[in-house]
């Protein structure tokens, strides 16, 4: 059962443009979301996270959105880059401290 | 480098074999976690330590199994191999305390054949 979904396998934007990646969850214990970002051959690397209290939280070109009614998140990458290609990881947590629950991801291609 | 690490990078064995992968997870972290990558898929979590003593289980099969040394350093167990296990297999780790991002391995790639 995927508590953590990413309905777009992949996403491809101009440089420069301001790429969306979309997140729904299911399971409304959730309260920690996080974002990694993985290249091939490697192991995923954190990016930006967000707690249930906020509902935005942004860090230089990456920004993440929270609607916890909706049950949703993005990440806003402004401006894209073609370093920014990579997959995209949403991560969930209920309780913190436990495991992450992981979406299937979203590959980001960042054409110049 | 995210100061986890995980050997063998790699590995190539026959069904019904059995394997151990190893993580040594960064300083200080009290967590290991181990996650599976599939083709296709997401990380699924399988199971996780919390200095020394099992906290979580996941997707973990019963032909695998994992411990957390005093060291902290952790242990997956394959046993009886089949096809479908070739996956990569990812330790993570994570300090006390709420709200913290868990750190990945660079992942084994295991290849069952």
């Amino acid at each position: 059962d995927q508590q953590v979904k990413q309905n777009s396998p992949s996403l491809s934007v101009q440089e420069g443009r301001i790429s969306i990646l979309n997140c729904d969850y299911t399971n409304s214990m959730f309260d920690y979301f996080l974002w990694y970002k993985k290249y091939p051959a490697e192991g995923p690397t954190f990016l930006i996270s967000i707690s249930s209290i906020k509902d935005k939280n942004e860090d230089g070109r990456f920004t993440v959105f929270l609607n916890k009614s909706a049950k949703h998140l993005s990440l806003h990458i402004v401006p894209s880059q073609p370093g920014d290609s990579a997959v995209y990881f949403c991560a969930a947590s209920a309780n913190s401290g436990y495991a992450l629950n992981f979406g299937k991801g979203t590959s980001l291609l960042v054409t110049p | 480098d995210s100061g986890v690490t995980q050997t063998p990078k790699h590995l190539i064995t026959a069904t019904g074999q059995r394997v151990t992968l190893r993580c040594s997870p960064r300083s200080g972290d009290l967590s290991v976690y181990w996650y599976q990558q599939s083709l296709d898929q997401g990380l699924q979590f399988l199971i996780q330590y919390y200095n020394g003593e099992e906290r979580a289980k996941g997707n973990i099969l019963e032909r695998f199994s994992a411990q957390q040394f005093p060291d902290l350093h952790s242990e997956l167990n394959l046993s009886s191999l089949e096809l479908g296990d070739s996956a990569l297999y990812f330790c993570a780790s994570s300090v006390p305390g709420s709200d913290t991002e868990a750190f990945f391995g660079q992942g084994t790639r295991l290849t069952v054949v």
